[in-house]
């Protein structure tokens, strides 16, 4: 059962161009939902994260749209760039006691910024 | 500030072997969490080990087992290894007393199993 469901698997963003990439979840217990940046031959990475409270956080180019009641969450980058050509992971999390919990990543989204 | 660090990079097994990965935790983290990534595909949850324990545990068979270190280290094995067992696996540390969430990952270890 996925519990993460993550599109598109590939885009195409021209530079300076905005990207975005959705997640939707079924598991409401879910409460903590991060996303991961990944480049070939690398360990994902942290772009950044949000928690149910809120709806929206940016960080820089980047910013989390969270719509709790339709269990959907997105990413969009801003002013994209060469650089910015990696793939994508969005994740989930439920709290345990403590923090860093098992994450349940989607499937994984293909950027890829051209000139 | 040292990362989270994984040996071996490359390793190639033949089907029925055992192999034994391991990963030091980014400095001052006390939880390591073992990820498995197929060609593709996002990371699938292991295990994840605290205080020398198995915290969480993923959908994975008991052929994959962990163990952590004292010194918060830790290491995967996986025995009678599958060809299915060829991937990415990941290395991820964390901080549960402060009740943070960030995991860290490591540059993973490469499993083919021919």
């Amino acid at each position: 059962q996925q519990q993460v469901k993550q599109s598109p698997q590939s885009l195409i963003v021209q530079k300076g161009g905005i990207s975005i990439i959705n997640c939707a979840y079924e598991n409401t217990a879910f409460d903590y939902f991060p996303w991961y940046q990944q480049f070939p031959g690398k360990g994902p990475a942290l772009l950044i994260a949000i928690r149910p409270d809120v709806s929206e956080k940016k960080e820089g180019r980047f910013t989390i749209s969270f719509n709790k009641s339709a269990k959907q969450f997105s990413l969009h980058i801003m002013d994209s760039q060469p650089g910015d050509s990696a793939t994508y992971f969005c994740a989930a999390s439920k709290g345990l006691t403590g923090g860093g919990n098992k994450l349940t990543f989607g499937t994984g989204t293909q950027l890829k910024v051209e000139l | 500030d040292a990362g989270v660090t994984q040996s071996p990079t490359h390793l190639i097994k033949t089907r029925g072997q055992q192999v034994t990965l391991r990963c030091s935790p980014k400095s001052g983290h006390d939880t390591v969490s073992w990820y498995q990534q197929a060609l593709g595909q996002g990371p699938q949850f292991i295990f994840q080990y605290y205080e020398e324990e198995e915290r969480q545990r993923g959908n994975f068979p008991d052929r994959f087992s962990g163990h952590q270190f004292p010194n918060y280290s830790s290491e995967l094995n996986v025995n009678a290894l599958l060809l299915g067992d060829s991937a990415l696996y990941l290395c991820a540390s964390s901080l549960v007393g402060t009740k943070k969430e960030t995991q860290y990952f490591g540059p993973g270890t490469r499993l083919l199993v021919l």
